[in-house]
């Protein structure tokens, strides 16, 4: 069947430090992926997303690089900040049925 | 341009009540799915809403129904609650033009069963 899995968290980082989060995942044909972040206490935003094999998407300094190949899609920054602590989602949607299956989340805490 | 609303915030109900949420999607938007968020977990896929006809459904009971109005508004109604319905419930709204893969998420409804 369809899965995502994401790195366990929490994970905790000095601000300006180099942040990934790694995201594979399980799904039959060429799904859409994405990372969404909820920010404490927020409903679920959408960060970015990529909807075919080597595409990257990038937002507010997030970058990720669909890897079909690996069936990866894993989350970066150069330099994250302390606003960006928050829980961050990745998920996949198979284009026959646009349901999203999450992975379980990781918890981001920046730490000044 | 406003975007996803759902009411109520909160809620507190007890086991063998019956809940309704609402949800009004983005506009220009006319597909509404509805996921269910445990604490400390990832969402679960609870059903999705096109053309007023439930569409998709995941993996849950007869006792998580919905409706979509004309207006593409939509809501889900659980009956006969138990403890384990206690959760913040997301609806999200996205466009058949648009994309429907892309989906934009309420700020969510959050369920105490007691």
């Amino acid at each position: 069947g369809n899965s995502v899995t994401q790195m366990e968290g929490p994970v905790t980082l000095s601000e300006e430090a180099f942040l990934t989060i790694n995201c594979t995942y399980t799904a039959t044909g060429y799904p859409s992926l994405f990372w969404y972040v909820q920010y404490p206490g927020e409903g679920l935003q959408l960060l970015l997303k990529a909807t075919k094999a080597d595409d990257k998407g990038s937002n507010k300094g997030f970058e990720a690089t669909y890897r079909k190949e690996t069936t990866s899609f894993h989350l970066e920054k150069g330099s994250v900040q302390v606003s960006d602590s928050a829980v961050y989602f990745c998920a996949l949607s198979r284009n026959s049925n646009y349901q999203l299956i999450w992975g379980a989340g990781t918890k981001l805490i920046i730490k000044p | 341009d406003a975007g996803v609303t759902q009411s109520p915030t909160h809620l507190i109900k007890t086991r063998g009540q019956q809940v309704t949420l609402r949800c009004s999607p983005k506009s220009g938007h006319d597909t509404v799915s509805w996921y269910q968020q445990a604490l400390g977990q990832g969402p679960q896929f609870i059903f999705q809403y096109y053309e007023e006809e439930e569409r998709q459904r995941g993996n849950f009971p007869d006792r998580f129904s919905g409706h979509q109005f004309p207006n593409y508004s939509s809501e889900l109604n659980v009956n006969a609650l138990l403890l384990g319905d206690s959760a913040l419930y997301l609806c999200a709204s996205s466009s058949t033009t648009g994309g429907r893969e892309t989906q934009y998420f309420g700020p969510g409804t959050r369920l105490l069963v007691l």
